[in-house]
C-alpha cells in the first residue's frame, strides 16, 4: 500500500516560475489538505478538500491553486514563485468520519525559490 | 478549524528526564488528535482523545484531555533518543480542515 505519494521530494525554481506539486492517494480518502512548513511556524494549511470537485481555502491560501477532479489526487500549483515560498510541502489524506479522523501524510516536498 | 496554542515551542532534556507539552484552547474542542514528526520526516498519527478527562497510554507516553475538553496534554516518562522530534496537536472539527498547533520541539541530550 503506497498510501500517500508526493512529487518531486525536492525542487529549486527561480522566481516567477510556475510549478505543480502532485499528491496522490490510493487509500479512497475523501479530504485531501495542503500544508506547509516553516521553521517555528508548524504545519499551516494551504488549501483543503472534502471530495472530488470541492476545494476550499485554508490559512495561507494566497499564491496557490487547487483542483480535485478525482478523488485519487490533489495538486497544488504555484503560479509564480516568490522567495516566500520556500518551504517544505506536505500533502495528507483522512477518511471522512463523524469524528476526525487520522491524517496520512506524504514524504513532503521540498522546495527553494530564489 | 479551530486553534490552539501549544506550549512550550522548545524543550531540551537530558535522556531519562520526563516531558510533557501542553495544548490549550480558549474553546470547547470536540477532539484532539496528536502527531510526532521526527527530523527530515512527516508528521505520523499518534493518538486521538475524544472524552471529557480521558487519558491514554502508550508504553511511556501518557496522553490527557482536560475535563472541560479544552486543553490536553502529552508526557513521555523517561525521555530517549529516540522521541526526539516535533510534537504536534491538533483538534477536532467536522470539517476537512484540520489545523495544527505549533508544535513542541524535543531534543534529548544522552
Amino acid at each position: 500500500n503506497a498510501g500517500v505519494t508526493q512529487t518531486p521530494k525536492f525542487q529549486v525554481l527561480k522566481t516567477g516560475q510556475s510549478m505543480t506539486l502532485q499528491c496522490a492517494q490510493d487509500m479512497n480518502h475523501e479530504y485531501m489538505s495542503w500544508y506547509r512548513q516553516d521553521p517555528g511556524m508548524g504545519l499551516r494549511l494551504i488549501h483543503y478538500s472534502v471530495g472530488a470537485g470541492i476545494t476550499d481555502q485554508g490559512e495561507v491560501p494566497n499564491g496557490y491553486n487547487v483542483s480535485r477532479s478525482t478523488t485519487e489526487d490533489f495538486p497544488l500549483r504555484l503560479l509564480s514563485a516568490a522567495p516566500s515560498q520556500t518551504s517544505v510541502y506536505f500533502c495528507a489524506s483522512r477518511k471522512q468520519g463523524g469524528m476526525n479522523t487520522e491524517a496520512f501524510f506524504g514524504q513532503g516536498t521540498r522546495l527553494t525559490v530564489v | 478549524g479551530q486553534q490552539v496554542m501549544q506550549i512550550p515551542q522548545y524543550q531540551h532534556v537530558q535522556e531519562g528526564e520526563d516531558f510533557t507539552t501542553y495544548c490549550n484552547s480558549s474553546t470547547t474542542l470536540s477532539n484532539i488528535q496528536w502527531y510526532k514528526q521526527r527530523p527530515g520526516g512527516h508528521p505520523v498519527f499518534l493518538i486521538q482523545l475524544v472524552k471529557s478527562g480521558e487519558v491514554k497510554k502508550q508504553k511511556r507516553l501518557t496522553f490527557q484531555f482536560g475535563e472541560a475538553k479544552k486543553n490536553s496534554s502529552l508526557h513521555i516518562t523517561a525521555t530517549q533518543t529516540t522521541d526526539v522530534g516535533t510534537y504536534f496537536c491538533a483538534p477536532g472539527g467536522s470539517q476537512g480542515n484540520l489545523i495544527f498547533g505549533k508544535g513542541t520541539k524535543l531534543s534529548v541530550k544522552p
